[in-house]
């Protein structure tokens, strides 16, 4: 099984602060998916990236993939409360895009 | 459409006692499956189906069976609850393997005392 370490695992920003969370593997994933999940409920897709160096942008939300598909990165421009979650990212092994591989996640609070 | 259903919601067990958790999807979904999520380890896969009849073993299937008879129900059954199985079950489709669009339940909140 393919491993993903996210990091970090806690962030605790004051609101209009950026932040960056990465995602790093030593395999090469086939694709990346990032998640939202609020308490009590199932994580929510955000975005898939497929190609290595792809940048894909939501809103305030930038996403990368690294040139080598083995590492990627969100970054969220000028935080809001609303954007306080838990995020993950998540490895696509090989063609199966339903079987993935999940990293620890990282709890982003953002205060007012 | 409800998306993907999960019941119950929370559950307390006893150890040794069996139990079925309950998925469904109204999306026409080929793929199924189910993970479990733990503090500090993210999601990890139990089993998961590619279709009707059809089921393999994730990274963490010991003491799980998991059946697929229809297209919409992908249940979870615990054989013989322990301690370690307490987590949070989630129940996820997609609309076929090679499809990125993942969908998940709400989750089953399992406690095993």
């Amino acid at each position: 099984t393919q491993l993903l370490e996210q990091s970090p695992q806690f962030l605790s920003i004051q609101e209009g602060e950026n932040l960056t969370v990465y995602c790093n593997s030593s395999s090469v994933f086939s694709s990346l998916q990032w998640y939202r999940q609020e308490p009590g409920e199932g994580p929510v897709l955000l975005v898939t990236v497929v190609t290595g160096g792809e940048v894909k942008k939501l809103k305030r939300l930038t996403f990368q993939f690294g040139d080598a598909r083995k590492d990627s990165s969100l970054h969220i421009t000028a935080a809001q409360p609303g954007d306080t979650g838990l995020y993950l990212c998540a490895g696509v092994e090989g063609t199966s895009y339903g079987k993935l591989t999940f990293g620890q996640g990282t709890i982003l609070t953002v205060h007012p | 459409n409800a998306g993907v259903t999960q019941t119950p919601k929370f559950q307390v067990l006893k150890t040794g006692q069996s139990m079925t958790l309950q998925c469904a999807q109204d999306m026409n979904h080929e793929y199924m499956s189910w993970y479990r999520q733990d503090p500090g380890m993210g999601l990890r896969l139990i089993h998961y189906s590619v279709g009707a009849g059809i089921t393999d073993q994730g990274e963490v299937p010991n003491g799980y069976n998991v059946s697929r008879s229809t297209t919409e129900d992908f249940p979870l059954r615990l054989l013989s609850a322990a301690p370690s199985q307490t987590s949070v079950y989630f129940c996820a489709s997609n609309p076929s393997p090679r499809s990125y669009e993942q969908y998940f339940g709400p989750g089953t909140r399992l406690t095993v005392t």
